[in-house]
């Protein structure tokens, strides 16, 4: 597709419930971010992924929250038994790699945690 | 200390005022800056991005960059209430694969 998509748009889930959101970033950029932003804060870094090297976590909050990328393209977060605390607004961004970077962002997913 | 502080505002300005937006950052490694604008229930979208000291100019947005003092800042030149939005600065290091931003600059012109 031209830019980065999301999935779903909106999420509404029980506290302690799994969820899953996905990421599809443009084609042939070989870096992905996810981040999240909580009400009138900026945003905060989750995870990093670059190709096939390992991926840097250093940024996911707990050992609930973990991410995947099959096939170098689409990317999945999944948050496990969610917290209210989690409610946020999770946003992919990829970009080309290399010498250049330019982050391109998703339009997010709305999380909320009741 | 935050790897990068804006003041949060708001800021408001006049239409065809000049909107001033300033950013500091920690790590005197940073080697990539960068100004996102969002607005309201949007994600950020990239404005300007500049690495060499001194100003760098995009129709009427101009970029500053002082490594010495670590700031950057945005000048928004006849600013139009299109340009009401968050202002995020982000700084990326010479080492490692993080992106850090501030928590963003609320800009209001005023028509």
């Amino acid at each position: 597709g031209a830019g980065v998509s999301q999935s779903p748009s909106n999420k509404v889930t029980e506290k302690g419930k799994d969820v899953e959101l996905r990421c599809d970033p443009i084609s042939g950029h070989t870096a992905l971010y996810w981040y999240r932003q909580s009400l009138g804060q900026g945003l905060e870094f989750l995870i990093y992924f670059q190709g096939n090297s390992a991926p840097d976590k250093s940024g996911l909050p707990s050992d609930r929250f973990s991410a995947e990328r099959t096939g170098g393209s689409v990317s999945t977060l999944t948050i496990q038994r969610t917290q209210q605390e989690d409610s946020a607004v999770y946003l992919c961004a990829s970009f080309l790699g290399g010498s250049t970077d330019t982050q391109y962002f998703g339009p997010g997913t709305r999380l909320t945690v009741l | 200390q935050k790897e990068v502080e804006q003041n949060s505002g708001p800021l408001s300005v006049p239409e065809g005022a000049i909107a001033s937006l300033n950013c500091t950052y920690s790590d005197r490694g940073s080697q990539s800056f960068f100004w996102y604008r969002q607005y309201s229930g949007k994600s950020p979208e990239l404005i300007m991005s500049i690495y060499s000291n001194g100003d760098k100019e995009d129709g009427r947005f101009t970029a500053q960059l002082n490594k010495a003092s670590q700031y950057v800042s945005l000048l928004i030149r006849d600013s139009q209430p299109s340009d009401s939005a968050t202002y995020l600065c982000a700084v990326r290091r010479n080492t490692g694969n993080q992106f850090y931003f501030g928590t963003g600059t609320s800009l209001t012109v005023i028509p």
